[in-house]
C-alpha cells in the first residue's frame, strides 16, 4: 500500500515568486492536512480538507491557500515568498478527521534565496 | 490555546537502557494522543495512538500512556537501541472534537541519541 506522496522533493525559489506543492495521500484516505517546520517554530498547522471542503486553517498569512480535487489529492500555494518560508512542508492523510492514525508523507522541502 | 510541551528536548543513553520521553498539554479536553517519530530529513512516523477512553498502548519495546487529568503522556523505550536515534514528538488535537477543530498541535520533541 503505497504511502502519501509529495512532490516536489526539494525545490529553490527566489523572493517573490509563487509555489505550489503536491499531495497524494494513501488510497481511500479523504482527510488531508498540511504543516510547516521549522527549526524555529517546529510544527505549525496550516489547512485541513476533508471532501474537498477546507475543514480548519492555521494561523498563516493569506498567502498560504491549499485546495483538495475529488481524488483527495491535496495542493497548497505560497505567493510571493519571503526568506522566511523557507521550510520543510508535510502532508499528512488519514482515513477521516475523526481521530484515527494520521500518515506523513516525506515532505517537501523549500527554500526561498 | 493548547500547548504542548516535551521533556527533555535532547538524551543520549548508552544502547540496552530503557528510557522515559514526557509530553505535557494544557488542555486536557482532548479526545487522543498520538506520538511520532521523525529521523533527520524526513516525514513524521506514527509510533503509537492512544483514545481519550485509553490509559496505555504498546507495540513492541514501546509504550506509551495517557493521563488526562494531569496533562501529561509518556513514552517508554524499552531496551534502546542506535536505531532508536530520531526525535520523537507528540501531538494531541487542536481542540475538543465538537469544535471540528481535529488538526493536530505538537510538541517541540526530544532528541534521543543511543550511543553503541
Amino acid at each position: 500500500k503505497a504511502g502519501v506522496t509529495q512532490t516536489p522533493r526539494y525545490l529553490i525559489k527566489t523572493r517573490g515568486q509563487q509555489v505550489t506543492l503536491s499531495c497524494s495521500p494513501i488510497s481511500g484516505h479523504r482527510s488531508v492536512s498540511w504543516y510547516q517546520q521549522t527549526p524555529g517554530q517546529g510544527l505549525q498547522f496550516l489547512f485541513e480538507y476533508f471532501s474537498e471542503t477546507q475543514r480548519n486553517k492555521g494561523n498563516f498569512p493569506g498567502r498560504f491557500s491549499g485546495r483538495q480535487f475529488s481524488n483527495s489529492r491535496s495542493e497548497m500555494n505560497v505567493s510571493t515568498l519571503e526568506l522566511g518560508d523557507s521550510a520543510l512542508y508535510l502532508c499528512a492523510s488519514s482515513l477521516d478527521p475523526y481521530g484515527n492514525t494520521i500518515y506523513f508523507g516525506e515532505g517537501s522541502w523549500l527554500t526561498v534565496v | 490555546k493548547q500547548e504542548v510541551t516535551q521533556i527533555p528536548a535532547a538524551l543520549s543513553v548508552p544502547e540496552g537502557e530503557n528510557l522515559v520521553l514526557n509530553c505535557s498539554f494544557t488542555d486536557s479536553a482532548i479526545y487522543n494522543l498520538q506520538w511520532f517519530r521523525q529521523d533527520p530529513g524526513k516525514g513524521l512516523t506514527s509510533l503509537l495512538l492512544i483514545q481519550s477512553s485509553q490509559r496505555e498502548q504498546t507495540s513492541g519495546r514501546l509504550n506509551a500512556s495517557l493521563d488526562k487529568s494531569s496533562g501529561r503522556s509518556t513514552l517508554y523505550i524499552a531496551a534502546s537501541q542506535p536505531g532508536d536515534s530520531a526525535t520523537y514528538l507528540c501531538a494531541v488535537p487542536l481542540g475538543p472534537m465538537d469544535t471540528g477543530r481535529r488538526a493536530l498541535t505538537f510538541g517541540s520533541g526530544t532528541r534521543l541519541q543511543v550511543q553503541p
